[in-house]
């Protein structure tokens, strides 16, 4: 059973265009919503990150929507560029666990 | 400079040896961790130390055996490898077990013949 899951699998866009990537949970005592962006051969690193008593965090050109109520959540990437091309994984810890519980990743391609 | 370092980057091995993945960290970090990653798998959790001592083991297999010399090192031994053991297992670390936030190592990448 995937605790958190992650939208679309793959997702291709054109240069300057909006990519959204989705994640969704089950369980509601999640209390930390990490994204963490994968080039290849590099280190995951962490991107932007939210908590739910915010229903949106933003950083740039990156932002996240939460939805409590639906356990839902998306990472927004505005004037997408092709050095965002990137595996993007969404990945949740519960209060007093330290552990991540990640997605399976949204490969984004970035096309110019 | 990085700031975690895992060694090899890549390995080849065959089944039934064994290997140790080196990880060190040079963030002044008191918590370190070890993920998987399987292909097509999400990453999966497999321990975490802090201030050097095992706090949590969600491995089931007794093969995998993690080993800390030093507050900075956290390296994994694994034995009797298998195929399925084939994966990019990476090493993370936080400033305390508490830390939300996790930094991560950029991967040893385990191929098990």
């Amino acid at each position: 059973q995937q605790q958190v899951r992650q939208s679309p699998q793959s997702l291709t866009v054109w240069e300057g265009e909006t990519a959204i990537l989705n994640c969704s949970y089950e369980d509601s005592t999640f209390d930390y919503f990490p994204w963490y962006r994968l080039f290849p051969g590099e280190s995951p690193a962490l991107l932007i990150a939210i908590r739910p008593v915010s229903n949106k965090k933003e950083d740039g050109r990156f932002t996240i929507f939460f939805n409590k109520r639906e356990k839902k959540l998306s990472l927004h990437i505005t004037d997408s560029q092709p050095g965002d091309s990137a595996t993007y994984f969404c990945a949740a810890r519960r209060t007093g666990n330290y552990k991540y519980v990640f997605g399976a990743g949204t490969r984004l391609k970035v096309i110019a | 400079d990085p700031k975690i370092i895992q060694k090899p980057k890549y390995l080849v091995a065959v089944t039934g040896s064994e290997k140790i993945l080196i990880c060190e960290q040079y963030l002044g970090h008191n918590a370190m961790y070890w993920y998987r990653q399987s292909a097509k798998k999400p990453l999966e959790f497999m321990f975490s130390y802090s201030y050097q001592k095992l706090m949590d083991n969600q491995t089931a297999s007794s093969r995998f055996q993690p080993q800390s010399s030093k507050k900075n090192h956290l390296d994994l031994q694994i034995t009797a490898l298998k195929p399925d053991d084939s994966a990019t297992y990476f090493c993370a670390s936080s400033q305390d077990r508490g830390s939300y936030e996790q930094y991560f190592g950029p991967g040893t990448r385990l191929t098990v013949l």
